[in-house]
């Protein structure tokens, strides 16, 4: 299988808001009620952010928000804040105990 | 819940090296597990899977072969054990808990290999 796809970047400033988009097929992110999106600060380890696509983890703030249309979903962060600059990661179960992860989107709060 | 990685390091290519992830604050015998791992500047990819009960095992088309998850659920351990390393395995590798619907909802502090002549 193939890495899910997402952009390589995204931008937005203070109070904005932005949608990381990560996009795969009908066997992973179509097929499935099983993406989840994952903040990274550098050097830190990763940390779960929303699950079946629009979960959020308890203690994650409602500005975060995730949903899904055919075969690609999207992450949504409204009023940008400072802290919220870091790597985004989505995942996907893509069968046959297969998870696949997209290449990651890195978020500059300008 | 935590989750902490050790047994990185510098090993030269061909070699071998065997990870661990000590967890606490959870039932581990009820929980599957990977390691993921993440080289240099790059990002993640996913390593390896194990069940609950260590039986069920998976592995990413990169390490298959060479690499073997496995575990102990009576001292609360997971393992990563690596051999043929190559250069390109060079990455910090992290364990992380299995959660709802294929999230995985906790991760350790990761562990450093380096793969280098």
């Amino acid at each position: 299988q193939s890495a899910l796809t997402q952009p390589p970047s995204a931008s937005g400033s203070p109070g904005q808001s932005i949608t990381i988009s990560c996009t795969g097929t009908s066997s992973d992110v179509g097929g499935h009620d099983a993406v989840s999106w994952y903040q990274q600060h550098p050097g830190k380890a990763p940390k779960l952010m929303i699950y079946e696509v629009t979960k959020r983890l308890s203690g994650v703030p409602d500005r975060f928000s995730g949903s899904k249309s055919g075969n690609t979903a999207s992450l949504t962060v409204s009023g940008l804040q400072v802290d919220d600059e870091a790597d985004y990661y989505c995942t996907s179960y893509a069968g046959n105990d297969n998870l696949l992860f997209g290449g990651g989107t890195k978020l500059t709060v300008l | 819940v935590q989750l902490v990685e050790s047994g990185g390091g510098l090993v030269r290519p061909g070699g071998s090296l065997r990870l661990s992830c000590a967890v606490s604050g959870f039932t581990f015998s009820s929980a599957g597990m990977d390691w993921v791992r993440q080289a240099p500047g790059k990002g993640l990819e996913w390593v390896a899977l194990i069940y609950y009960d260590g039986i069920k095992t998976k592995y990413a088309e990169s390490v298959r072969g060479r690499f073997t998850i496995s575990r102990d659920n009576s001292k609360n351990l997971l393992y990563l054990q690596m051999n043929s390393l190559r250069v390109d395995d060079t990455a910090v590798y992290y364990c992380a808990r299995h959660g709802n619907e294929w999230s995985r909802d906790h991760w350790g502090q990761g562990t450093l290999v380096t793969v280098s002549s």
